[in-house]
């Protein structure tokens, strides 16, 4: 298993501006993921963030809005840009980690925008 | 019509009931199947894992994968207060989870 943090926890914001959430796995992983889960839906995949390589973006889901940085093996981070109410989720970062297509979650961040 | 189809309850049931949890699919290429648990205000966690067909059990859990049916069950024998919690079922073919909707789950004393 792997054992991944999560920054901030929730955070209220303004809309117009930006969040950059940070997430920290206990080991090194190749392949970490973003997702956004909206109240009573399921998870959502943002983007696929490799090391040493652009983020791969799901379809609705672009670099301008939600740049993704994967300094190394065990961090990376997501950044809401130009926030607007409809951006108010919960963002998760996973990793691959064990069997095939295994992943385990961090504890989640948990954004509001006014 | 979404490529994995999840009830999402609530379903309220008495402690020691078992409880079947299910989920349908449409892409027979799925080839790996999950359920995560999700408490409140928390990220999920990992509960089973099954790659392919048949039967899986951990403790008060087995998760079965019927895919000649595209269809898997979680059941949960004597359930628990502590068993209450959204169940997400979630699969794959390649590099990318499918989640369902989630089945909130209520064990009551």
């Amino acid at each position: 298993s792997a054992v991944i943090s999560q920054k901030p926890s929730r955070d209220i914001c303004q809309r117009g501006t930006s969040l950059t959430i940070q997430c920290q796995v206990d080991s090194q992983v190749t392949m970490m993921f973003w997702y956004r889960q909206q109240p009573g839906q399921s998870l959502t995949l943002i983007a696929t963030a490799n090391q040493g390589s652009e983020a791969t973006y799901e379809s609705g889901f672009v670099i301008d809005k939600f740049p993704i940085s994967r300094p190394n093996l065990t961090f990376s981070t997501l950044t809401v840009s130009n926030m607007s109410p409809e951006d108010s989720s919960i963002y998760l970062c996973s990793v691959e980690k064990g069997p095939k297509e295994t992943q385990y979650f961090g504890p989640g961040t948990r954004l509001l925008v006014l | 019509q979404k490529e994995v189809e999840q009830d999402p309850g609530p379903l309220s049931v008495p402690e020691g009931a078992i409880v079947s949890l299910n989920c349908t699919y449409s892409n027979s290429a799925f080839q790996y199947f999950m359920w995560y648990r999700q408490y409140s205000r928390k990220g999920p966690e990992l509960l089973m894992y099954t790659y392919s067909s048949g039967n899986k059990e951990d403790g008060r859990f087995t998760a079965q994968v019927d895919k000649s049916s595209k269809y898997i069950s979680l059941f949960i024998r004597d359930s628990q207060p502590s068993d209450s919690a959204t169940y997400l079922c979630a699969m794959s073919e390649t590099d990318k989870l499918i989640f369902g909707t989630g089945t909130r789950l209520q064990v009551f004393p």
